[in-house]
């Protein structure tokens, strides 16, 4: 069965400090995998993703770490801030059939305390 | 680009009565996609077209949920016999091709919410 399991459910962090959010895959059809940003009362909105051709991808304060051999990857969110306070959520797809299919994590909720 | 729109946003029902939840997607964008979400859990895929043909169904849209989208244009999701267990979060999304990394991104509308009482 297709699953992406994340962790940790809760973070807080201090403003300046790092966020880490870890998630892992068992089907390794997945080649494409995305990580959604949702603040309450608000769809997902798509913040990086990554395929696993490359270990790392950085854009702004955010970077994704990818292990393809543990089939685990990584959000890392830089110098935190309040405003990065929201639920973020990681994904995973394949390009065959059900591409289309986003499996999501059950989300982290991560709290940027000043 | 205007987003994908959902309406309503919110929808109170009593048990057993019908709802339709409406999706209009951004323009020119062939794929559509809905997704279920309920508190705590992450979107859990529904169904998906590509244009008006309905590609595929998840075991989770049992025989009470119907999703159309005449012309290939908006969407409906009707949800017949509403049970409590139907309560959620509708989204709706888009994409302009696959939604991989070529960067057809999934675009996610903001929700319908549903409270069946």
């Amino acid at each position: 069965q297709q699953q992406v399991k994340q962790s940790p459910q809760s973070l807080i962090v201090q403003k300046g400090g790092i966020s880490i959010i870890n998630c892992a895959y068992e089907n390794t059809a997945f080649d494409y995998f995305p990580w959604y940003q949702q603040f309450p009362g608000k769809g997902p909105a798509l913040l990086i993703a990554i395929r696993p051709d490359v270990s790392e991808k950085k854009e702004g304060r955010f970077t994704i770490s990818f292990n393809k051999s543990a089939k685990q990857f990584s959000l890392h969110i830089m110098d935190s801030q309040p405003g990065d306070s929201a639920t973020y959520f990681c994904a995973a797809s394949g390009s065959g059939a059900g591409s289309y299919q986003l499996t999501f994590g059950k989300g982290t909720k991560l709290s940027v305390i000043p | 680009d205007t987003g994908v729109s959902q309406n309503p946003r919110h929808k109170i029902t009593k048990r057993g009565q019908n709802v339709t939840f409406r999706c209009d997607p951004i323009s020119e964008h062939n794929r559509l996609y809905w997704y279920r979400q309920t508190l705590g859990q992450g979107p859990e895929f529904l169904t998906y077209f590509q244009n008006e043909a309905q590609l595929e169904k998840s075991r989770l849209l049992s025989d009470r949920f119907s999703a159309e989208r005449p012309k290939g244009s908006f969407s409906t999701l009707e949800i017949q016999r509403t049970e409590q267990g139907d309560s959620a979060m509708y989204l709706c999304a888009s994409s302009l091709g696959a939604g991989d990394f070529s960067g057809n991104t999934i675009y996610f509308g903001e929700g319908s919410w549903l409270t069946v009482v």
